[in-house]
């Protein structure tokens, strides 16, 4: 079964400070991978996707992902981080199979003034 | 353009009791999506729409949940009778098409508690 893990319930980090967030995939396949933002009672809030080319996807808000095939990864990037920039993050993978959006447990992203 | 727009956005309601959801999709998007999201999880897809009929509803709990978007547009999701369990934030999305390059844009949620 195609699935995503976020390995880390929070990320803390100091303003100014590059933050990443992580996200490891398990797809049989090309995955097709996408990035969330959900910020207090919100909805969702599309960031990036990974589809194909390039491993580094440029998205919203100054974010971006790496796309790592050897290490199954597509971990969320900001050179510098804004207290803004505080919310619950998902990573998603399309399932080949039926298409449907998979959804890790979220990460929330903590950033200190 | 206009977002997804849900109603309404809290709802407090006792078990054995129903409830109903609304969803406008982002204009022109021929597929919607309702998703359950428990607190402390991700989103789990209920059900998918494409136009007016149904692709997916296999998730959905077809004793107690009903979903209907009748004329391709708006949609509505029922509960009847409420659970506790069923204490949630209901998420609307739609995309313009099914493809797996296909983005999905969501609302701003129902959060429902259930007393």
């Amino acid at each position: 079964a195609q699935s995503v893990a976020q390995p880390e319930d929070q990320v803390n980090v100091a303003e100014g400070n590059p933050l990443t967030v992580k996200c490891t995939y398990s797809v049989s396949g090309n995955p097709y991978l996408f990035w969330y933002v959900q910020y207090p009672n919100r909805g969702l809030q599309f960031l990036l996707k990974y589809i194909t080319g390039d491993n580094l996807v440029k998205g919203s808000y100054g974010f971006e992902a790496e796309f790592n095939k050897s290490q199954t990864s597509f971990h969320l990037k900001k050179p510098s981080a804004l207290v803004s920039d505080s919310a619950l993050y998902f990573c998603a993978v399309r399932d080949v199979n039926t298409d449907k959006l998979i959804f890790g447990t979220g990460t929330r992203l903590q950033v200190f003034p | 353009e206009a977002g997804v727009a849900q109603s309404p956005r809290y709802k407090i309601i006792e078990k054995r009791q129903s409830v109903a959801f609304w969803c406008n999709p982002i204009s022109g998007h021929a597929t919607l999506y309702w998703y359950q999201q428990i607190l402390g999880q991700g989103p789990k897809l209920l059900i998918q729409f494409q136009n007016n009929g149904v692709v997916d509803d296999s998730q959905l709990p077809k004793d107690r949940f009903s979903a209907e978007r009748l004329k391709g547009v708006d949609s509505t999701l029922k509960i009847q009778p409420a659970k506790l369990e069923d204490s949630a934030v209901y998420l609307c999305a739609s995309s313009s098409g099914t493809g797996r390059r296909e983005t999905q844009y969501f609302g701003p949620g129902t959060r429902l508690l259930v007393l």
